[in-house]
């Protein structure tokens, strides 16, 4: 299975634009790009995903690197609820939902 | 509404005693999957199932045991075997992919198990 490598945490100021960065320098061709995130105690909810083009949603943009080694989860104004564990992870036809340790993000009022 | 329930949300349990974790879904989807959670850690597959009467081990399959007898439902069994069963279980479903359809998982609220 195809890996992905995100940083352990990261921080922003509330009403500032959040971008997450997740590495994946062995993606295949057919695999797609998810993004989920999970509050404590909780389970992980869907946040967006893409293939090659970026990706708009209520929710957040996500913006693919032309050669799709990298990828970024942006959050246009970071608000107290947007503190979570972000996962970045791939897919491809069948493929199962691996998830890694993901980046913590903290939101400081 | 439509969604992915487990229960119970918490459960104590002493040791050497098997039991097993409830997930039902009505989203009619075709595949399942179980996760454990550590603290401060990120999400390992126990088990999957694609399909009604099948399923797969996932990396730490060792010491649990599913059941897939009905689309809407897949319980966790954790046996005694399971050497350090205090986690956090999570149960999602997802339609299977199939060759240019691609879709989210759906997770339910998760159960907190302990051990004692």
């Amino acid at each position: 299975d195809a890996k992905t490598t995100q940083p352990n945490s990261m921080e922003s100021n509330e009403e500032e634009p959040v971008h997450l960065p997740c590495n994946h320098s062995t993606i295949s061709g057919t695999d797609y790009i998810h993004w989920y995130r999970q509050l404590p105690s909780q389970g992980p909810e869907y946040v967006i995903h893409g293939l090659t083009s970026n990706v708009n949603n209520r929710m957040a943009s996500l913006a693919i690197a032309e050669d799709r080694k990298s990828s970024t989860l942006i959050l246009h104004r970071a608000t107290l609820r947007d503190a979570a564990v972000y996962y970045c992870i791939l897919l491809y036809t069948g493929n199962q939902f691996y998830f890694g340790t993901g980046t913590s993000l903290t939101v400081i009022p | 509404d439509g969604g992915i329930t487990q229960s119970p949300k918490y459960l104590f349990r002493k040791e050497g005693q098997n039991v097993t974790l409830s997930c039902e879904q009505n989203l009619n989807h075709d595949a399942m999957y179980w996760y454990r959670q550590d603290p401060g850690q990120g999400l390992r597959l126990i088990y999957y199932s694609q399909i009604v009467n099948d399923f797969q081990k996932g990396d730490i399959a060792e010491g649990y045991s599913v059941s897939r007898e009905k689309k809407e439902s897949f319980p966790l069994t954790v046996t005694s075997a399971q050497k350090n069963p205090t986690a956090f279980y999570l149960c999602a479903s997802s339609i299977y992919r199939r060759q240019g359809i691609n879709t989210e998982a759906f997770f339910g609220q998760g159960t907190r198990l302990t051990v004692v």
